[in-house]
């Protein structure tokens, strides 16, 4: 299996902050990488599929980068709405498809 | 707009089979552009993908769960079902079924619409 990691765990934040979440592959994985976010008690929600591409809908202050096995999601301007959790995704593998361990973003 | 809603029990016993149904709204399942799956959470814990089935009902799964783990479609309900045998407390968790895009490229696979997700307990 493809082994992801994400970090921080945690992270406290200002609406307004700039926020970067990192998730690495244990191996090379290309751009097959998504991003979602989940609030409590709800299903998760892509943001951002094959590295870097906007899921439709989703605001412009999200973007993602990277390639290989080292990958950024960066909220450029935290709103309110954004405090969640942020999960990273690879599809280079798909048996089985895994998932990063998540990362909290809570109120500073 | 598409939705997707999980129906099933929501207690199990444990040695049991835990079987629950997606019913898929708003878009036909038999499209070439998707694949249908189901994804669980543990209370507190990250996302595990279980496994996915293709209209025609072709359908690969999670190598830790294969053992256990039946997935079907039935295109004339525009439904797809997961079954988990011989489930223990270890199963309990907030079960979602999503849909799997495969987009243009290769890169482009990704779970664009989920359900609302239901949580199975595995208890005596």
């Amino acid at each position: 299996d493809i082994q992801m990691t994400q970090s921080p765990s945690s992270l406290s934040a200002s609406v307004g902050d700039r926020v970067t979440i990192t998730c690495r592959a244990s191996q090379s994985i290309s751009s097959y990488l998504n991003w979602y976010q989940q609030k409590p008690g709800k299903a998760p929600k892509l943001l951002i599929y094959a590295a870097s591409s906007l899921q439709s809908g989703v605001p412009s202050r999200f973007s993602g980068s990277g390639s290989g096995t080292d990958f950024t999601l960066t909220i450029s301007s935290l709103q309110p709405e954004d405090f969640a959790t942020y999960y990273c995704q690879q599809s280079y593998s798909t048996l089985p498809f895994t998932f990063g361990p998540g990362t909290k973003v809570d109120i500073k | 707009q598409l939705q997707l809603q999980e129906s099933g029990p929501g207690l199990v016993k444990p040695s049991e089979t835990l079987s629950l149904t997606c019913t898929v709204s708003g878009g036909s399942i038999s499209s070439s552009s998707y694949y249908w799956g189901w994804i669980r959470q543990p209370p507190g814990k990250g996302l595990e993908w279980i496994g996915s089935i293709y209209y025609s009902g072709s359908t690969y799964y999670n190598p830790s769960l294969k053992s256990r783990v039946t997935i079907s479609v039935d295109t004339s309900k525009n439904q797809f079902s997961l079954k988990l045998s011989s489930v223990t407390a270890a199963d309990t968790a907030v079960y979602y079924c999503a849909r799997r895009s495969l987009g243009v490229a290769k890169n482009q696979d990704r779970f664009d619409y989920w359900g609302q997700g239901t949580l199975v307990t595995v208890s005596s």
